[in-house]
Order: structure tokens, then C-alpha cells, then sequence
């Protein structure tokens, strides 16, 4: 039961900004997006995480529409060490204390960045 | 620099043999996950605990694999008897979680176990 739709793979030249789409349509109101990234041979890294409101950190922006039911990740100047699986998730808020939620992931975007 | 260690990073064993993997946490995280990873099946979730007790366990086989936490800075991860279909990379990782309405937090993963039966 998929929550998430990536693309299964996309190309960024180095330098350039990488906008990763994900959709998740039936995304409710309790519910985070959190975007991962794997590189090769690696555990998955956090990169960035939000409810409604945009985001920025160091290492990307994530851009949410106003319906919530899809998002952007933008890295936006991305070099060859970005070259690595992106993984989109939604991630609900734990309803009860003592509690904690499921970090499911789902098949992601295999981003190459290219010279 | 803290970070989620795993133990070992590879392992062979034969089919039939017992495989325990191990896990420390980061200090002061309650949360604990445990994923498997193949080609084919991409990251599955396995089980997950928080504060030591198991809230979800349901990704994992449970004939023949079992998580415990003995205590707050250790999580094992056992196969017995290991089959050729268990080959997988395992990885641990370890988040806080405040629980209720309270935000996730991010989750730190470890380097990976690498598993292959034959």
C-alpha cells in the first residue's frame, strides 16, 4: 500500500539545481514528509522533514503545496557526492505518548548527477 | 561525532547456523529500528522498539528471527537457523521520540550488517 509516487530515476548536471518530486496524495492531516537519502554502499542519511510549511537546512529546501498532497525536494546546487537513492516518506505523528512511529520506506528516486 | 555502530559489518555463516547481529544506539536515544535491505525488496522495515519494549514486529519473520533490547545501549538482531534467502544487508537505526503529539525526530543509521548465507 504505497503512500508515496517517485520517479524512479532522474539525471541533475553538477552545479544545477535537483528538484525530486513525490506525490502523496492521501496523506492526512497527522502525517509528516520526510525525505531520506542513501548513497551507495551506505545507511540512509535524513536530509529534511515538514508538515505544511516549507523548510529550508543546509543541505536542502523542501517546498510542500498548500493541499499537502505532493512535495519538492530541491538541492540546489548539487554535485557528484548527491549522487544517491532519494526516498520520500510520510510519516504520521505518534498519537499516544510512549509511543513512536512507523519510518517506512518506499522504492525512492535514484538521482545521478553528472558532470 | 555520535553515531549508530553495528556489529559485524560481514558476515558469512552457513545455512542452519545461528547469526546475531548487534546494534548500539545512539546515548540517550529510545527509539530503535531494525531494516533489512535486498535488491529485490529495497529497505523493508523488520520491527522497532521504543524505551526497550517491541511496538512493532510485524515485518519480521517470526519463526525464526528475533529483536530484543537487553538494555538501553545494545539491540540484537537474530536469525536461527539462517536460510540462503536471509543474504541481506541489515541496518540498524536509532532516533528520539518524544511520543503523543510530541515532533518525530530524525533517525541516525548505522554502516549495515552484511549478511550472506550459503
Amino acid at each position: 500500500d504505497a503512500k508515496t509516487t517517485q520517479p524512479t530515476s532522474m539525471d541533475c548536471a553538477e552545479g544545477r539545481a535537483a528538484n525530486l518530486p513525490c506525490n502523496h496524495s492521501t496523506i492526512s492531516g497527522n502525517e509528516y514528509v520526510y525525505w531520506y537519502r542513501q548513497i551507495h554502499s551506505q545507511g540512509p542519511q535524513y536530509i529534511i522533514h515538514g508538515l505544511k510549511n516549507n523548510e529550508t537546512n543546509e543541505m536542502a529546501s523542501l517546498i510542500i503545496t498548500e493541499d499537502r498532497k505532493s512535495s519538492t525536494l530541491i538541492l540546489p546546487h548539487a554535485t557528484l557526492r548527491d549522487t544517491a537513492v532519494y526516498y520520500c516518506i510520510v510519516r504520521p505523528i505518534p498519537l499516544n505518548t510512549g509511543t513512536a512511529s512507523k519510518l517506512t520506506f518506499g522504492t525512492g528516486t535514484r538521482l545521478q548527477v553528472t558532470l | 561525532d555520535a553515531r549508530v555502530t553495528q556489529t559485524p559489518r560481514h558476515k558469512v555463516t552457513e545455512m542452519g547456523q545461528e547469526v546475531t547481529m548487534r546494534c548500539q544506539p545512539i546515548l540517550g536515544h529510545n527509539t530503535v529500528f531494525w531494516y533489512r535491505q535486498t535488491m529485490m525488496q529495497g529497505l523493508e522495515l523488520l520491527a522497532y522498539f521504543r524505551n526497550r519494549a517491541p511496538l512493532d514486529d510485524s515485518g519480521m519473520p517470526k519463526d525464526r528471527f528475533s529483536a530484543e533490547m537487553p538494555d538501553a545501549t545494545l539491540a540484537t538482531l537474530k536469525i536461527q537457523p539462517s536460510e540462503p534467502r536471509d543474504s541481506a544487508v541489515y541496518f540498524c537505526a536509532s532516533s528520539v521520540d518524544g511520543g503523543g503529539t510530541r515532533l518525530n525526530t530524525e533517525a541516525f543509521f548505522g554502516q549495515g550488517t552484511r549478511l550472506t548465507v550459503v
